[in-house]
């Protein structure tokens, strides 16, 4: 079976650009979170979706929004980036109840210039 | 708030010692705590997941432990191979599902 795939892998955005990340869930798993790691840190919670509702939100500005689609892949979207908006972005699926545990993809690394 | 810390936040030690990672958390009311490994510039690989009812968890070399009452998690690596060189994280869930909050981490050498 296929794990937590993202895409793209790598891409550099110039400030003030919009962005688009995308990941795909392990069969099976209806729940999609969205983490950003900046270099040195541990991942900051962004997003949770789970059956195309919204279940949670962190501390991140509106520039930040997601949505989850009718066969639970997902979307994050940034607006107007900023330098500080560099980092791995990190999606993870899971069952969303049950307590199983997150499975993670290999990360989308953004570079703002 | 949820705050996770993880001591040290590096370790170098020689290849085939054992060595023991901490994490604690300051909201001891979690669901479970999961251990992470990551490889620089990569995603996370889960390596071991303990529910707040179970007091450890192994898997080959390495085994987690539990104290739910005292908000410490302990991670212990038997024999350590240079392979096992990456930064560890730990991560608690205070529900059935929902958000994860981290440590920063403890990255760890192993020389050969």
């Amino acid at each position: 079976d296929a794990g937590v795939t993202q895409s793209p892998t790598h891409l550099i955005k110039t400030r003030g650009q919009h962005v688009t990340l995308r990941c795909s869930p392990i069969s099976g798993h209806k729940s999609v979170s969205w983490y950003q790691q900046v270099l040195g840190q541990g991942p900051q919670f962004i997003f949770q979706y789970y059956e195309k509702e919204e279940r949670g939100r962190g501390n991140f500005p509106d520039r930040f929004s997601a949505r989850q689609f009718p066969n639970y892949s997902s979307e994050l979207n940034v607006n107007a980036l900023l330098l500080g908006d560099s980092a791995l972005y990190l999606c993870a699926s899971s069952v969303y109840r049950g307590g199983y545990g997150y499975t993670f993809g290999s990360g989308t690394r953004l570079t703002v210039v | 708030k949820q705050e996770v810390t993880q001591i040290p936040a590096a370790l170098s030690v020689p290849e085939g010692e054992n060595l023991v990672l901490n994490c604690s958390f300051t909201d001891s009311a979690i669901y479970n705590l999961q251990w992470f490994r990551q490889d620089p510039g990569k995603g996370l690989t889960s390596l071991l997941l303990i529910q707040s009812s179970q007091r450890e968890q192994t898997s080959g070399r390495l085994n987690a432990s539990l104290d739910k009452s005292s908000g410490r998690s302990t991670l212990y690596i038997a024999a350590s191979q240079p392979g096992d060189s990456a930064t560890y994280l730990c991560a608690v869930s205070p529900t059935s599902g929902s958000r994860l909050t981290f440590g920063e981490g403890t990255q760890l050498t192993v020389n050969p």
